[in-house]
């Protein structure tokens, strides 16, 4: 059974801060993984999809990596920013076609 | 293209009241997916359709809860006899998958439902 663990639960950084947060998996066998992010009381805003031939990808000041092997991927934040505060989830996807989430981590940006 | 739309966006029922959550997916899409989730929880999946067919109910609770997507209109959430443990945001999510198992999921606002 697929099990996302993102650690630690919350993060709060001054602004200008370059930050990296972890998403890990128990098995390797994803079709893909997809970071989210969620603002409160809202829905789930796609930020990135690395499918599991990718290594990473690039969006703006985000870039995520992936590392199927060792069951790890990394999204990377550069010059946050406060209106980078939200919760940021990680998801998998393996051989059905259902997301299989992690609890989110709540990034608080401090200005 | 507007995005999936779920209605209402917040319900309060009174234990034993019936649930019924509204989802459009995304123009072109054929695929729905919803998922639950709880208070200090991440989101887990409950359900997965295509237009008349249920593909996949395994995370769905066994009783009360029931799911469909008809040929015309929204798919439908509903849930029967409420209990304050139903509380929760459930989220929509449709997608393309004619293109594929990799295909994105993308996400309605959500139904925050309050069982009183």
């Amino acid at each position: 059974k697929q099990e996302v663990t993102q650690i630690p639960a919350a993060l709060s950084v001054p602004e200008g801060e370059n930050l990296v947060l972890n998403c890990s998996f128990t098995d390797s066998a994803i079709y893909n993984l997809q970071w989210f992010r969620q603002d409160p009381g809202k829905g789930l805003t796609s930020l990135l999809l690395i499918q599991s031939s990718q290594r990473e990808q690039t969006s703006g000041r985000l870039n995520a990596s992936l590392d199927k092997s060792s069951g790890r991927s990394t999204l990377y934040i550069a010059a946050s920013q406060p209106g980078d505060s939200a919760t940021y989830l990680c998801a998998v996807k393996g051989g059905s076609e259902k997301l299989v989430f992690g609890k989110g981590m709540k990034l608080t940006v401090n200005p | 293209n507007a995005g999936v739309m779920q209605n209402p966006r917040h319900l309060v029922r009174r234990r034993g009241q019936e649930a019924r959550l509204r989802c459009s997916p995304m123009k072109g899409h054929s695929h729905v997916y919803w998922y639950r989730q709880l208070p200090e929880e991440g989101l887990k999946f409950m359900v997965y359709l295509q237009k008349e067919n249920i593909i996949d109910e395994s995370g769905m609770p066994k009783e009360r809860f029931s799911a469909e997507f008809p040929k015309e209109g929204p798919s439908i959430l509903r849930i029967q006899q409420v209990v304050r443990g139903d509380s929760a945001a459930y989220f929509c999510a449709s997608s393309q998958r004619d293109r594929g198992i990799g295909e994105t999921q993308y996400f309605g606002p959500g139904t925050r439902l309050l069982v009183l």
